[in-house]
């Protein structure tokens, strides 16, 4: 039971680049987030995804876009990278109507 | 819209000796859940303890308890007996009760803590 695993840990891409950061979790959630944490921000909320099939943007979604591949999986996609997305990305998921939510490990995306 | 403020970014506090985080909120919502997350230098974000806004008893988790002021809209946390580990930054989080569209967490900007030895 690995609970909530992100890949890369670590990334650096140039201004313009693309990627997609992956997600997945085997805890057999419905829900599941994206978060970005930066320094003096806490961490503010993306996309989420309630349901399989279903995504909705959160706090600051400008410039991103997201896929709920299956239940298991939620990928986050930069489709032009810009130094502002300098940053660190945590996935999440959450039982449906529970309130707990489980963190995988981040990863550090920094874009020169 | 929900906001949580933490308005003190760094507190150092001596091992065995006991610190209070503090964290106020804003929200329109009568019911709703509260939230303190501890993350340390490895990165990974932990759940500390949770206080539901209808209970009116504070939650306590070990050496960690909160003090729940519904009226004053404060949330602040108490770490009893300070160890090592304690030292991460911790983050002060609101959310709607879960379902839906609601199962958002609004974070404050949080604290580091220090816990010297």
């Amino acid at each position: 039971n690995a609970g909530v695993t992100q890949t890369p840990k670590f990334q650096v891409l140039k201004t313009g680049q693309s990627m997609t950061l992956q997600c997945a979790q085997d805890m057999n959630h419905n829900s599941m987030y994206w978060y970005r944490q930066d320094p003096g921000m806490g961490l503010r909320l993306i996309y989420y995804s309630a349901s399989e099939g279903t995504t909705d943007k959160g706090e600051v979604p400008n410039g991103y876009n997201v896929s709920r591949l299956n239940k298991r999986e939620f990928s986050l996609r930069l489709e032009s990278a810009a130094p502002s997305q300098t940053s660190v990305y945590f996935c999440a998921s959450s039982v449906a109507d529970a309130y707990e939510q489980y963190f995988g490990p981040g990863t550090r995306l920094t874009v020169t | 819209a929900q906001t949580v403020t933490q308005s003190q970014p760094e507190m150092s506090v001596q091992e065995a000796e006991t610190v209070t985080l503090s964290c106020t909120y804003d929200t329109s919502e009568n019911n709703y859940y509260l939230f303190w997350y501890k993350q340390p230098p490895s990165r990974q974000m932990i759940l500390v303890i949770r206080q539901e806004a209808y209970k009116q008893q504070n939650a306590t988790e070990n050496r960690f308890s909160v003090n729940f002021q519904k009226a004053a809209k404060s949330f602040s946390l108490k770490i009893s007996d300070s160890q090592l580990g304690d030292t991460a930054m911790y983050f002060c989080a609101f959310m709607k009760p879960p379902g839906g569209a609601n199962s958002k967490l609004t974070f404050g900007k949080g604290i580091t803590l220090s816990v010297r030895p």
